[in-house]
């Protein structure tokens, strides 16, 4: 069945670091990509998404591209803020299989700002 | 547009006792999904609607869950009995169409003592 696979976590980084959270996927057929990002407290919400193999999906400086060859869909936002702060999901949405209609998500990866 | 709504925001209850979590799609949405998430679990899909109806209900932990969607406006999550290894934040999302975004409510935080 479909799987999504992220990074171990908990990130930590400084303000203005490089992010960079890993994320690839199993899935017959072509699925569409997703980030979605939890804030404390709050649902999931999405941040960016990707229909197609080399789309780039692009939110709030948050980049991430669809790279079929590699089965990823990393995570990358060149300068983090505080309030980045907030655990981050891949997801993964697939036309056929025994996943129709369902997203599937990744373990999350808490990531933690420092100013 | 208000969002998915879900009710109550906080549950404290009591082992044994029937619990009701009430969740209002966006309207126009025909997807409606019910998820637990905890610490050691993650993000589990408990269930999930199309037009009212079930669709896929194999994430249902036991016979002591049971889920509703009488109408397109309204669903419910119901346990009985509840148990503390039901503590956990109960999310509602809801979609347009296939292809559309999920948007996800902010949850009930259920504490079963």
């Amino acid at each position: 069945g479909d799987s999504v696979t992220q990074m171990e976590g908990p990130v930590t980084l400084s303000e203005e670091a490089f992010l960079t959270i890993n994320c690839t996927y199993t899935a017959t057929g072509y699925p569409s990509l997703f980030w979605y990002v939890q804030y404390p407290g709050e649902g999931l919400q999405l941040l960016l998404k990707a229909t197609k193999a080399d789309d780039k999906g692009s939110n709030k400086g948050f980049e991430a591209t669809y790279r079929k060859e590699t089965t990823s869909f990393h995570l990358e936002k060149g300068s983090v803020q505080v309030s980045d702060s907030a655990v981050y999901f891949c997801a993964l949405l697939n036309a056929g299989g025994t996943s129709y209609g369902k997203l599937t998500f990744g373990q999350g990866t808490i990531l933690t700002v420092h100013p | 547009d208000a969002g998915v709504i879900q009710s109550p925001r906080h549950e404290v209850t009591e082992m044994g006792q029937e619990v009701t979590l009430r969740c209002k799609p966006i309207s126009g949405h025909n997807s409606l999904f019910w998820y637990r998430q905890t610490m050691m679990r993650g993000l589990e899909l408990l269930i999930y609607f199309n037009n009212n109806v079930p669709i896929d209900d194999s994430g249902m932990p036991e016979d002591r869950f049971s889920a509703k969607m009488p109408n397109a406006s309204f669903s419910t999550l119901k346990i009985q009995p509840s148990e503390p290894r039901d503590s956990a934040v109960y999310f509602c999302a809801s979609r347009r169409d296939y292809q559309g975004t999920q948007y996800f409510g902010p949850g009930t935080r259920l504490l079963v003592l």
